[in-house]
């Protein structure tokens, strides 16, 4: 079945560092990609997402591409912020079927001033 | 973009008794909407798509018995967990689908955390 896999947390960077989360992902057709943010008690917040191959989506300084041949859509952002620590996590969805999305497990992000 | 809300944001309930929670569209209609569980420091996982004016569709190990799912009209879907036990206790997060001139998305809502004591 479809499944998402993504690093292993906790990531912990110091300010302005650059990020990658890696997230690779099995699926029959074309899904959907996204990146889910979750901040402390809250819950998901779309980050971006890319709906085939090459796309890139981008959204407050994080990117992520959509890799066909790869199988992946990884998580980069060049300079990150105290603000932006928080659980990441990457997911896809089928555009036919139900429209479940699967999400990987989740990577913790601190960032240290 | 559209918003989900849930209610209550947080419930402490004892052992036995049934609490629900409610998810709705604030801004457009929902003919699907998804109850998904979250424990500590993990992923979501969904237990049960939600459609409106039919019964939900559960996914594989989840007690459609012990979570009662109903989706009353377009706009609101409820979730009560009966006779709640301390295993119960996790995160719960409603999504619902929004479908609007060619937009097919999935909003989330902010969470409802349950203490089952």
């Amino acid at each position: 079945g479809d499944s998402v896999t993504q690093m292993e947390g906790p990531v912990t960077l110091s300010e302005e560092a650059f990020l990658t989360i890696n997230c690779t992902y099995t699926a029959t057709g074309y899904p959907s990609l996204f990146w889910y943010v979750q901040y402390p008690g809250e819950g998901l917040q779309l980050l971006l997402k890319a709906t085939k191959a090459d796309d890139k989506g981008s959204n407050k300084g994080f990117e992520a591409t959509y890799r066909k041949e790869t199988t992946s859509f990884h998580l980069e952002k060049g300079s990150v912020q105290v603000s932006d620590s928080a659980v990441y996590f990457c997911a896809l969805r089928r555009n036919t079927g139900g429209f479940k999305t699967i999400f990987g497990a989740g990577t913790r992000l601190f960032v240290k001033a | 973009g559209a918003v989900v809300s849930q209610h209550p944001s947080r419930v402490i309930c004892k052992s036995g008794t049934s609490v629900k929670i409610e998810c709705r569209s604030l801004d457009f209609q929902a003919t699907t909407m998804f109850w998904y569980r979250q424990f500590p420091k993990q992923s979501l996982m969904l237990m049960a798509t939600s459609n409106e004016g039919s019964k939900a569709t559960y996914e594989q190990g989840v007690e459609k018995d012990k979570f009662l799912i109903n989706h009353a009209s377009l706009t609101l879907s409820t979730l009560t967990v009966t006779s709640a036990h301390p295993e119960d206790s996790s995160f719960y997060i409603c999504s619902a689908r929004f479908r609007a001139g060619g937009h097919n998305e999935q909003f989330f809502g902010p969470g409802t955390r349950l203490t089952v004591l």
